[in-house]
């Protein structure tokens, strides 16, 4: 079965620090992999995926992430983070072709001004 | 991107009664819809997945005559909690695959339904 392991529940950063939260999912196939953003009080934003091709990603609002097939991971980097990425970061992955998509416990991240 | 739809946004039941909640693909066909349950502070567990004409498949652990879900057409899908309990009480959220996408594509989220359950 799939899993998704995200290593850190909470990060605490001042605004301009690089980013970089961790996500490692256990699955033996191809895979298609995902991070959603949630703001306070809002529904799910996907900010990248990663489906085939360039292993690192560029998603939304200067996010990227790569995916290091060896290591089954897919870590989610920002090099300066803003006040407004105040939010919780999901990690997500589905079996390539499958449809059931399995998310990580979450990350909650707070950029202090 | 493609517009998931969930009603009601909020509801306030009492315990013993049934709720249902939409999921609605607004610009396109969801031949397969997820729904999801989100404790505070935690992450989104699958509940079951709903496909379009047929029962829908549980994860282990759910209970499908608690949580009867229906997917009559290609844009719907209910969930249905039946004899609400306070411990029901918690975030929904369904999401969909359009269908006639090709299958490396990413699912799209509703907003969400919050019910309490007093």
């Amino acid at each position: 079965a799939q899993s998704v392991s995200q290593h850190n529940h909470h990060v605490i950063l001042s605004e301009a620090a690089s980013l970089e939260l961790g996500c490692n999912y256990s699955y033996g196939g191809t895979v298609n992999l995902f991070w959603y953003v949630q703001y306070p009080g809002q529904h799910l934003q996907l900010l990248l995926k990663y489906f085939s091709g360039d292993p690192l990603v560029k998603g939304i609002k200067g996010f990227e992430a790569e995916f290091i097939k060896s290591k089954f991971s897919f870590n989610l980097r920002k090099p300066s983070v803003q006040w407004s990425d105040t939010a919780e970061y999901f990690c997500a992955v589905n079996a390539a072709g499958g449809f059931k998509t399995i998310f990580g416990a979450g990350t909650r991240l707070f950029v202090k001004a | 991107g493609a517009v998931v739809s969930q009603h009601p946004s909020w509801v306030i039941c009492k315990s013993g009664t049934s709720v249902k909640i939409e999921c609605r693909s607004l610009d396109f066909q969801a031949t397969t819809m997820f729904w999801y349950r989100q404790f505070p502070k935690q992450s989104l567990m699958l509940m079951a997945t709903s496909n379009e004409g047929s029962k829908a498949t549980y994860e282990q652990g759910v209970e499908k005559d608690k949580f009867l879900i229906n997917h009559a057409s290609l844009t719907l899908s209910t969930l249905t909690v039946t004899s609400a309990h306070p411990e029901d009480s918690s975030f929904y959220i369904c999401s969909a695959r359009d269908g006639t996408a090709s299958t490396n594509t990413e699912a799209f989220f509703g907003q969400g339904t919050r019910l309490t359950v007093v």
